[in-house]
């Protein structure tokens, strides 16, 4: 139980053009879902958390109007990168809390962003 | 500025080994910890989380968390190859919130 879907796994864009990226929890209603960043060898960097019918909080540093998060639904919350550039190409995660969150998240399986 | 420390490694152990993967952290308040597993362009796995002070076992893993020192462990017993991930130690303090380090890679030889 407890799967969070992420689509698309991968994908190569033009820069200047935008790309959407969608979490799905399967099984289970999230409320609240968070997006991360990781650049290679690094760890994960919390972008944002997107909480369903509000508006997203972002992490200091991050442009919200370039990284665009909706969570209309319990079950869905998606990310658009607007106006994307070489430096934007990254591995994207979504995760929802387990619970109350306090056993831990669950993860999307990522999507792998690469801006030519 | 709230920190996870992880030394980065890689840490290489022999089939059958215990490994021992070791974290720190800044913030006195943190309440729940967490190791993931996150195998090479995978995200990651909830391997255990920990609240308390002590150890906790499940299967060949055992955390161990020290509040005083600030300090958390992951111990895998009887590793195996395909133990070979990097390895995410990660702290809530309050709310939905997590700090995660930066990972230690591990490495068990066959």
């Amino acid at each position: 139980g407890a799967v969070v879907s992420q689509h698309p796994s991968w994908v190569i864009c033009k820069s200047g053009t935008s790309v959407k990226i969608e979490c799905r929890s399967l099984d289970f209603q999230a409320t609240t879902m968070f997006w991360y960043r990781q650049f290679p060898k690094q760890s994960l960097m919390l972008m944002a958390t997107s909480n369903e019918g509000s508006k997203a909080t972002y992490e200091q540093g991050v442009e919200k109007d370039k990284f665009l998060i909706n969570h209309a639904s319990l079950t869905l919350s998606t990310l658009t990168v607007t106006s994307a550039h070489p430096e934007d190409s990254s591995f994207y995660i979504c995760s929802a809390p387990l619970g109350t969150g306090g056993g831990g998240y669950t993860f999307g399986s990522g999507t792998r962003l690469t801006v030519v | 500025q709230k920190e996870v420390e992880q030394n980065s490694g890689p840490l290489s152990v022999p089939e059958g080994a215990i490994a021992s993967l070791n974290c720190t952290y800044s913030d006195r308040g943190s309440q729940s910890f967490f190791w993931y597993r996150q195998y090479s362009g995978k995200s990651p796995e909830l391997i255990m989380f920990i609240y308390s002070n002590g150890d906790k076992e499940d299967g060949r893993f055992t955390a161990q968390l020290n509040k005083a020192s600030q300090y958390v462990s992951l111990l895998i017993r009887d590793s195996q190859p395909s133990d070979s991930a990097t390895y995410l130690c990660a702290v809530r303090s309050g709310g939905f919130k997590t700090i995660f380090g930066a990972g230690t890679r591990l490495f068990v030889k066959a």
